[in-house]
Protein backbone atom coordinates (compact mmCIF):
# COMPACT_ATOMS: atom_id res chain seq x y z
CA UNK A 1 0.00 0.00 0.00
CA UNK A 2 1.37 3.43 -1.01
CA UNK A 3 1.85 5.94 1.87
CA UNK A 4 3.64 8.32 4.34
CA UNK A 5 4.86 7.11 7.64
CA UNK A 6 5.33 8.87 10.73
CA UNK A 7 6.63 8.29 14.00
CA UNK A 8 5.81 8.86 16.55
CA UNK A 9 2.27 9.61 16.36
CA UNK A 10 1.59 11.48 19.76
CA UNK A 11 4.83 12.58 21.51
CA UNK A 12 4.93 14.58 24.90
CA UNK A 13 8.66 16.06 26.03
CA UNK A 14 10.28 18.52 27.59
CA UNK A 15 12.01 22.08 26.66
CA UNK A 16 15.41 21.19 25.87
CA UNK A 17 15.52 17.75 24.95
CA UNK A 18 16.16 16.73 21.29
CA UNK A 19 13.97 14.94 19.46
CA UNK A 20 13.40 13.03 15.85
CA UNK A 21 10.29 12.59 13.91
CA UNK A 22 10.32 9.86 11.53
CA UNK A 23 9.04 10.35 7.86
CA UNK A 24 8.68 7.38 5.34
CA UNK A 25 7.46 6.91 2.12
CA UNK A 26 7.16 3.59 -0.03
CA UNK A 27 6.28 5.49 -3.46
CA UNK A 28 10.02 6.20 -4.48
CA UNK A 29 8.80 10.16 -4.86
CA UNK A 30 11.73 12.98 -4.87
CA UNK A 31 9.95 15.81 -3.19
CA UNK A 32 9.62 15.49 0.61
CA UNK A 33 8.55 18.02 2.79
CA UNK A 34 8.02 18.80 6.43
CA UNK A 35 4.88 21.10 7.52
CA UNK A 36 3.52 22.23 11.27
CA UNK A 37 -0.03 23.08 11.76
CA UNK A 38 -1.56 25.73 14.22
CA UNK A 39 -4.94 27.21 15.01
CA UNK A 40 -5.43 29.82 13.00
CA UNK A 41 -2.48 29.87 10.84
CA UNK A 42 -3.57 26.78 8.29
CA UNK A 43 -0.32 24.86 7.29
CA UNK A 44 3.28 25.96 7.23
CA UNK A 45 5.82 24.54 5.22
CA UNK A 46 9.21 23.93 7.49
CA UNK A 47 11.94 22.52 4.99
CA UNK A 48 11.27 20.64 1.82
CA UNK A 49 13.68 18.07 -0.05
CA UNK A 50 13.73 18.11 -3.82
CA UNK A 51 16.40 15.04 -3.53
CA UNK A 52 18.69 12.82 -1.69
CA UNK A 53 20.84 15.62 -0.48
CA UNK A 54 18.99 18.30 -1.52
CA UNK A 55 16.95 20.66 1.10
CA UNK A 56 15.84 24.03 1.41
CA UNK A 57 14.17 26.03 3.97
CA UNK A 58 10.38 26.58 3.94
CA UNK A 59 8.57 28.93 5.55
CA UNK A 60 9.16 28.77 8.93
CA UNK A 61 12.97 26.83 9.46
CA UNK A 62 14.07 28.07 12.77
CA UNK A 63 14.51 25.73 15.46
CA UNK A 64 14.18 22.72 13.05
CA UNK A 65 16.75 20.59 11.24
CA UNK A 66 16.29 18.05 8.47
CA UNK A 67 18.25 15.59 6.20
CA UNK A 68 17.83 13.20 3.33
CA UNK A 69 20.24 10.66 2.95
CA UNK A 70 17.55 8.31 1.72
CA UNK A 71 15.11 8.65 -0.85
CA UNK A 72 12.57 6.81 1.03
CA UNK A 73 13.33 8.61 4.73
CA UNK A 74 12.94 12.69 5.60
CA UNK A 75 13.51 13.00 9.49
CA UNK A 76 12.55 16.16 11.79
CA UNK A 77 15.02 16.94 14.19
CA UNK A 78 14.19 19.51 16.95
CA UNK A 79 17.66 19.72 18.64
CA UNK A 80 16.62 21.87 21.45
CA UNK A 81 12.78 21.93 21.75
CA UNK A 82 10.90 25.16 23.08
CA UNK A 83 6.97 25.50 24.00
CA UNK A 84 6.55 27.14 20.57
CA UNK A 85 7.05 24.03 18.87
CA UNK A 86 4.07 22.23 20.38
CA UNK A 87 2.14 21.61 17.10
CA UNK A 88 0.77 19.28 14.96
CA UNK A 89 3.28 17.61 11.98
CA UNK A 90 2.81 16.63 8.40
CA UNK A 91 5.26 15.11 6.29
CA UNK A 92 4.40 15.00 2.62
CA UNK A 93 5.94 13.13 -0.44
CA UNK A 94 5.00 13.50 -4.06
CA UNK A 95 6.36 12.58 -7.20
CA UNK A 96 8.03 15.94 -8.71
CA UNK A 97 7.15 19.53 -6.70
CA UNK A 98 4.25 20.21 -8.56
CA UNK A 99 2.92 16.56 -9.45
CA UNK A 100 -1.05 15.83 -9.14
CA UNK A 101 -1.08 15.35 -5.52
CA UNK A 102 1.34 15.33 -2.58
CA UNK A 103 0.31 11.98 -0.05
CA UNK A 104 0.36 13.54 3.85
CA UNK A 105 1.56 11.52 6.78
CA UNK A 106 -1.22 10.55 9.58
CA UNK A 107 0.63 13.87 11.66
CA UNK A 108 2.29 13.70 14.34
CA UNK A 109 1.19 15.66 17.31
CA UNK A 110 3.62 17.34 19.80
CA UNK A 111 3.64 18.72 22.75
CA UNK A 112 6.47 20.33 24.29
CA UNK A 113 6.56 21.38 27.98
CA UNK B 1 5.70 37.95 -0.41
CA UNK B 2 3.53 34.95 -1.77
CA UNK B 3 0.67 34.64 0.30
CA UNK B 4 -2.83 32.69 0.31
CA UNK B 5 -5.47 34.53 1.84
CA UNK B 6 -8.90 32.62 3.12
CA UNK B 7 -11.23 35.14 4.20
CA UNK B 8 -13.89 32.96 5.19
CA UNK B 9 -13.17 31.19 8.71
CA UNK B 10 -15.95 29.03 8.89
CA UNK B 11 -19.31 28.43 7.04
CA UNK B 12 -22.25 26.29 7.48
CA UNK B 13 -24.45 24.84 4.02
CA UNK B 14 -27.48 22.35 4.53
CA UNK B 15 -26.93 19.26 2.79
CA UNK B 16 -27.98 18.76 -0.74
CA UNK B 17 -27.06 22.50 -1.22
CA UNK B 18 -24.13 24.64 -2.82
CA UNK B 19 -21.31 26.31 -0.94
CA UNK B 20 -18.42 28.07 -2.53
CA UNK B 21 -15.17 28.87 -0.52
CA UNK B 22 -13.04 32.06 -1.28
CA UNK B 23 -9.61 31.91 -1.96
CA UNK B 24 -7.67 34.52 -3.23
CA UNK B 25 -3.39 34.66 -3.39
CA UNK B 26 -0.51 37.14 -4.35
CA UNK B 27 2.33 36.18 -6.33
CA UNK B 28 4.46 37.78 -8.70
CA UNK B 29 5.39 34.75 -10.69
CA UNK B 30 2.81 33.90 -13.79
CA UNK B 31 3.56 29.97 -13.55
CA UNK B 32 2.22 28.20 -10.44
CA UNK B 33 -0.74 25.00 -9.49
CA UNK B 34 -3.38 26.05 -7.50
CA UNK B 35 -4.79 23.07 -5.14
CA UNK B 36 -7.66 22.54 -2.50
CA UNK B 37 -7.07 20.12 0.36
CA UNK B 38 -9.78 18.68 2.78
CA UNK B 39 -8.81 17.64 6.00
CA UNK B 40 -11.82 15.96 7.79
CA UNK B 41 -11.76 15.27 11.80
CA UNK B 42 -9.77 11.86 11.15
CA UNK B 43 -6.90 15.27 10.54
CA UNK B 44 -6.27 13.43 7.03
CA UNK B 45 -5.08 15.86 4.19
CA UNK B 46 -6.97 14.85 1.09
CA UNK B 47 -6.33 16.66 -2.25
CA UNK B 48 -9.65 17.96 -3.62
CA UNK B 49 -8.68 19.16 -6.92
CA UNK B 50 -5.95 20.90 -8.83
CA UNK B 51 -5.34 23.64 -10.76
CA UNK B 52 -2.40 24.65 -13.47
CA UNK B 53 -2.55 28.58 -13.67
CA UNK B 54 -1.81 28.08 -17.74
CA UNK B 55 -5.45 26.31 -18.13
CA UNK B 56 -8.05 29.07 -18.88
CA UNK B 57 -10.39 25.86 -18.14
CA UNK B 58 -11.56 25.33 -14.37
CA UNK B 59 -11.05 22.23 -13.02
CA UNK B 60 -13.58 20.07 -12.21
CA UNK B 61 -13.77 16.48 -9.79
CA UNK B 62 -17.24 15.88 -9.73
CA UNK B 63 -19.16 17.74 -7.27
CA UNK B 64 -16.13 19.72 -7.13
CA UNK B 65 -14.97 22.61 -9.04
CA UNK B 66 -13.60 25.83 -9.18
CA UNK B 67 -13.68 29.08 -10.59
CA UNK B 68 -10.19 30.24 -11.67
CA UNK B 69 -9.45 34.54 -12.57
CA UNK B 70 -6.01 34.64 -13.21
CA UNK B 71 -5.91 38.07 -13.09
CA UNK B 72 -7.77 38.43 -10.19
CA UNK B 73 -5.58 35.80 -8.35
CA UNK B 74 -8.77 34.39 -7.43
CA UNK B 75 -9.28 30.31 -6.81
CA UNK B 76 -12.93 29.53 -5.23
CA UNK B 77 -14.05 26.10 -4.76
CA UNK B 78 -17.93 25.32 -5.09
CA UNK B 79 -19.48 22.06 -3.42
CA UNK B 80 -22.45 21.04 -5.61
CA UNK B 81 -24.98 18.84 -3.33
CA UNK B 82 -23.25 19.16 -0.20
CA UNK B 83 -23.05 15.85 1.70
CA UNK B 84 -22.74 15.37 5.57
CA UNK B 85 -19.60 13.89 4.55
CA UNK B 86 -17.79 17.02 2.92
CA UNK B 87 -17.83 18.50 6.85
CA UNK B 88 -13.47 19.02 7.02
CA UNK B 89 -11.06 21.86 7.39
CA UNK B 90 -10.25 23.14 3.61
CA UNK B 91 -6.94 24.75 2.91
CA UNK B 92 -6.22 26.78 -0.69
CA UNK B 93 -2.30 26.05 -2.00
CA UNK B 94 -0.20 27.48 -4.25
CA UNK B 95 3.52 26.38 -5.43
CA UNK B 96 4.79 27.75 -7.96
CA UNK B 97 6.72 25.38 -11.24
CA UNK B 98 9.69 27.09 -11.20
CA UNK B 99 12.42 28.42 -9.32
CA UNK B 100 11.73 28.08 -5.44
CA UNK B 101 9.37 24.99 -5.12
CA UNK B 102 7.87 26.12 -1.45
CA UNK B 103 4.25 25.19 -1.13
CA UNK B 104 2.02 28.45 0.75
CA UNK B 105 -1.26 26.99 2.33
CA UNK B 106 -3.76 29.38 3.60
CA UNK B 107 -5.14 29.56 6.92
CA UNK B 108 -8.59 27.30 6.25
CA UNK B 109 -12.18 27.52 6.25
CA UNK B 110 -13.97 25.00 8.44
CA UNK B 111 -17.32 23.70 6.29
CA UNK B 112 -19.56 22.27 8.21
CA UNK B 113 -22.73 20.43 6.52
CA UNK B 114 -25.72 20.51 7.89
CA UNK B 115 -28.61 17.22 7.91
Amino acid sequence: EAQVTQNPRYLITVTGKKLTVTCSQNMNHEYMSWYRQDPGLGLRQIYYSMNVEVTDKGDVPEGYKVSRKEKRNFPLILESPSPNQTSLYFCASSLSPNSYEQYFGPGTRLTVT
Amino acid sequence: AQTVTQSQPEMSVQEAETVTLSCTYDTSESNYYLFWYKQPPSRQMILVIRQEAYKQQNATENRFSVNFQKAAKSFSLKISDSQLGDTAMYFCAFIHTSGTYKYIFGTGTRLKVLA
